[in-house]
């Protein structure tokens, strides 16, 4: 199985803050990668896919970078409604494998 | 638009089959995706569980292979899960998801249903 390394688990950042979240693969997964925002009680949101490409209706302040086995999830500016809980997804290979998430609180 | 409920009792005793189902709405079953099972413990990350085509083909995770069946009924445009031998790890919400056979990003998720393993 792929495993997937976030960091952090936890972070928290003020209004306007850019916020960086890493994920770190066990194996190389060329451009694999997704990102999905949970917010609590609710299911997760699909926000970036194949590493880079913002899914449609997602705001630009959201950006992927990355490829082989280090990627990140940039929010340039942060914004109230962006406190909540991120994760990645391998897309390479079953087992579909999601790393530990990352809650983004309010300092 | 695309719609998955899922459906199920919220109550399963130890050692008993948890079963779900999952209605589609907006969009025939039998076509082009994946349709799968995503849980979600209290307060922990989410965990794929299986995938199934429209035409039968399956993936499972190795980790609950033993214990799960994921099957389809295209004449109700649903699909299902089952776990068999249910402990108290296995209390968690369970969504039902679509993902593209290819590129296994979700693109759709249902509300998600909270199955709670109790005697």
């Amino acid at each position: 199985d792929i495993q997937l390394t976030q960091s952090p688990s936890f972070l928290s950042a003020s209004v306007g803050d850019r916020v960086t979240i890493t994920c770190r693969a066990s194996q190389g997964i060329s451009s694999f990668l997704a990102w999905y925002q949970q917010k609590p009680g609710k299911a997760p949101k699909l926000l970036i896919y194949e590493a880079s490409t913002l899914q449609s209706g997602v705001p630009s302040r959201f950006s992927g970078r990355g490829s082989g086995t280090d990627f990140t999830l940039t929010i340039s500016s942060l914004q109230p409604e962006d406190f909540a809980t991120y994760y990645c997804q391998q897309l390479n290979t079953y087992p579909l494998t999601f790393g530990g998430g990352t809650k983004v609180e309010i300092k | 638009q695309v719609q998955l409920q899922e459906s199920g009792p919220g109550l399963v005793k130890p050692s008993e089959t948890l079963s779900l189902t999952c209605a589609v709405s907006g969009y025939s079953i039998s076509s082009a995706y994946y349709w799968g099972w995503i849980r979600q413990p209290p307060g922990k990350g989410l965990e794929w569980i299986a995938s199934i085509y429209g035409s039968g083909s399956t993936y499972y995770n190795p980790s609950l292979k033993s214990r799960v069946t994921i099957s389809v009924d295209t004449s109700k445009n649903q699909f299902s899960l089952k776990l068999s031998s249910v402990t108290a790890a296995d209390m968690a919400v369970y969504y039902c998801v679509r993902h593209p056979p290819a590129i296994t990003v979700v693109t759709y998720w249902g509300q998600g249903t909270l199955v709670t393993v109790s005697s």
